[in-house]
């Protein structure tokens, strides 16, 4: 069973940093492009940034770019989200997405469950 | 950046009649459109690949069409567990973004 369990948010101040997890299980995790994908609270989905699964390509929505950065650990099966600069409109849940498919497609398969981040002073 | 527009923001349906959901792209995507369910508390869930394929365990009553830059959704029949809101997502060069959504509620 393919699982996804973020981990990370919590409370921080603007300008402040932190870092969020993301465990994969049930699927060859290195075989898959993931996504972080953010929607603030009771608004829409926002695609944050990408990775390939062998983390050569990595790519940022316009709103992140320079702020945070993607990457992932194939041997521990895990995605990270590095958060810099951090600003009141980053507070969003931020789920981890599977691509469904290691080739030219569009589509994520499994979601996790989210976890918040919440930028105030 | 490539902006998905989605229509209309709600629909009013019953149970039983026949949902159509608009997505439209400022530019071609080709067939990289997916579309997405997600309901209050929840994950979104994937429904269409690639513009028309049903991913795995998605009833038959939900289909996609459409390419370039206009796709539409169909749910057939609507069921009670239909009722949620509905967001398009293309692809372009490694990148993403979503439509704002389509509500669906029950009238």
């Amino acid at each position: 069973e393919v699982q996804l369990l973020e981990s990370g948010g919590g409370l921080v101040q603007p300008g402040g940093s932190l870092r969020l997890s993301c465990a994969a299980s049930g699927f060859t995790f290195s075989n898959y492009a993931m996504s972080w994908v953010r929607q603030a609270p009771g608004k829409g989905l926002e695609w944050v940034s990408g990775i390939s699964g062998g983390a050569s390509g990595t790519y940022y929505a316009d709103s992140v770019k320079g702020r945070f950065t993607i990457s992932r650990d194939n041997s521990k099966n895990t995605l990270y989200l590095q958060m810099n600069s951090l600003r009141a409109e980053d507070t969003a849940f931020y789920y981890c997405a599977k691509k469904w498919s290691g080739g030219d497609s569009c589509g994520f398969d499994y979601w996790g469950q989210g976890t918040l981040l919440t930028v105030s002073s | 950046e490539i902006v998905l527009t989605q229509s209309p923001a709600t629909l009013s349906l019953s149970p039983g009649e026949r949902a159509t959901l608009s997505c439209r792209a400022s530019q071609s995507v080709s067939s990289y459109l997916a579309w997405y369910q997600q309901k209050p508390g929840q994950s979104p869930r994937l429904l269409i690949y690639d513009a028309s394929n049903r991913a795995t365990g998605i009833p038959a009553r939900f289909s996609g069409s459409g390419s370039g830059t206009d796709f539409t959704l169909t749910i057939s029949s609507l069921e009670p567990d239909d009722f949620a809101v509905y967001y398009c997502q293309q692809r372009s060069n490694s990148m993403y973004t979503f439509g704002q959504g389509t509500k669906l509620e029950i009238k």
